[in-house]
């Protein structure tokens, strides 16, 4: 199966500032990773799909890059509704497969 | 709009066997795969399986394979997941999704003697 790999485990940031996470799958995906925020107590919401693509009414300020075996999501401008829980998904191969996540807590 | 409805929270023994439902509406039905994940309490996102509302394929995760059985009813735009012999360690919310695109509210399943 395809391991995916977030870094870091937890990023602390001020509100304001940008937030750069990583992830790294153990072999090729193309584009097809997706990621997602989770606060406490609710569902995964979709953020960005096909590595680089916004879901439906998210802000501009999730940016995601990357292909193959390396992708990464900036938030720019951190706002205080920001601070959750991201993951990473591939949908290139069965099983589909997620990081483990990074927590994105307020400095 | 797209909503995803799951069934309420169940207790089971360790042994027993736990269905879940969700219940699509706002879509048409068969046009999108339905997802189930497991998240443990305090840990992340693990994929469970997958069916084709179509056609009814099913795809799952070696964890679970064996143990579970994805089904639809599509005349009540209705997915199921039924996970059996349970241990302490399937304690977790059940999400099922649409796609990678909408979730439902997810269903805490809770295995304790």
């Amino acid at each position: 199966e395809v391991v995916m790999t977030q870094s870091p485990a937890t990023l602390s940031v001020s509100p304001g500032d940008r937030a750069t996470l990583s992830c790294w799958a153990s072999q090729s995906i193309s584009s097809n990773l997706v990621w997602y925020q989770q606060k406490p107590g609710q569902a995964p919401r979709l953020l960005i799909y096909t590595a680089s693509t916004r879901a439906t009414g998210i802000p501009a300020r999730f940016i995601g890059s990357g292909s193959g075996t390396e992708f990464t999501l900036t938030i720019s401008r951190l706002q205080s509704e920001d601070f959750a829980v991201y993951y990473c998904q591939q949908y290139n191969n069965w099983p589909r497969t997620f990081g483990q996540g990074t927590k994105v807590e307020i400095k | 709009q797209v909503q995803l409805v799951q069934s309420g929270a169940e207790v089971k023994k360790p042994g027993a066997s736990v269905k879940v439902s969700c219940k699509a509406s706002g879509y048409i039905f068969t046009n999108y795969a339905i997802h189930w994940v497991h998240q443990a309490p305090g840990q992340g996102l693990e994929w469970v399986g997958w069916i084709d509302t179509d056609n009814g394929e099913t795809k799952y995760s070696p964890k679970f394979q064996g143990r579970v059985t994805i089904s639809r009813d599509t005349s009540a735009r209705t997915v199921y997941m039924e996970l059996r012999s349970l241990t302490s360690e399937d304690t977790a919310v059940y999400y099922c999704a649409r796609g990678e695109l909408d979730w439902g509210q997810g269903t805490l399943v809770t295995v304790s003697s």
